[in-house]
């Protein structure tokens, strides 16, 4: 069974440093893209960002709100994916999801984790 | 960045009655290969969204024969047959032509009257 598992959300303050995990498993994780997208409380989804797997040369990708604040990683041999968040501001709260797209194929975001609240608040 | 539009932003529908989503993009999600990309995700209330549609008109596994999508270009529709209780939740269009960013439509709320 493909299981996706965020871990590391919480309350910050402003200007603060979060890391979250990614845990998968069920399936070939070396082969997948991996996505971050996150949802404010009541509003819509937006993505984050992304890294493809080695063959890609572990390509990122950030949309342009995080873009220098957020780094996001992988450690295929811990079939994991890390979200480096800097600099946060109280825009950054919401719940973040991780997502896999299984590369060459047609169905991005298939399946999700049921993703880990960040809040950042003094 | 390419801008989704959806609309109606809310709708209320009868079980057993039709339902239909419009999703505009901004720009042609059309490339030179003919591949078209865009999807639909359902979020049921509480849930993670679930992907439904991909590539315009392909349903994902499991997912009822009562859904189904359709368009080209910029246009696009989600259309549910018979609309049923669980189908209640969010439902969001899709772009990946442009990556990045992948950027979402607002959302559909479908509730059953």
């Amino acid at each position: 069974e493909v299981q996706l598992v965020e871990s590391g959300g919480g309350l910050v303050q402003p200007g603060g440093s979060l890391k979250l995990s990614c845990a998968a498993s069920g399936f070939t994780f070396s082969g997948s893209a991996i996505h971050w997208v996150r949802q404010a409380s009541g509003k819509g989804l937006e993505w984050v960002g992304r890294i493809r797997d080695k063959p890609n040369n572990y390509a990122t990708a950030y949309a342009a709100s995080v873009r220098g604040r957020f780094t996001i990683s992988r450690d295929d041999s811990k079939n994991t994916a890390y979200l480096q968040m800097n600099s946060l501001n109280t825009d950054d709260t919401a719940v973040y999801f991780c997502s896999r797209w299984v590369t060459d194929t047609p169905t991005p975001l298939d399946y999700w984790g049921q993703g880990t609240l960040v809040t950042v608040s003094s | 960045d390419i801008v989704m539009t959806q609309t109606p932003l809310s709708l209320s529908v009868t079980p057993g009655q039709p339902a239909s989503i419009s999703c505009k993009s901004s720009q042609s999600l059309l490339d030179s290969y003919g591949r078209t990309y865009l999807y639909w995700y359902l979020q049921k209330p509480g849930q993670s969204p679930q992907l439904l549609i991909y590539e315009v008109s392909n349903r994902f596994s499991g997912v009822p024969d009562r859904f189904s999508g359709s368009g080209s270009g910029t246009d696009f529709t989600l259309k549910i047959s018979r609309v049923e209780a669980e189908d209640v939740g969010v439902y969001y269009c899709m772009q990946s032509m442009q990556l990045p960013p992948i950027t979402f439509g607002q959302g559909t709320r479908l509730e059953i009257k």
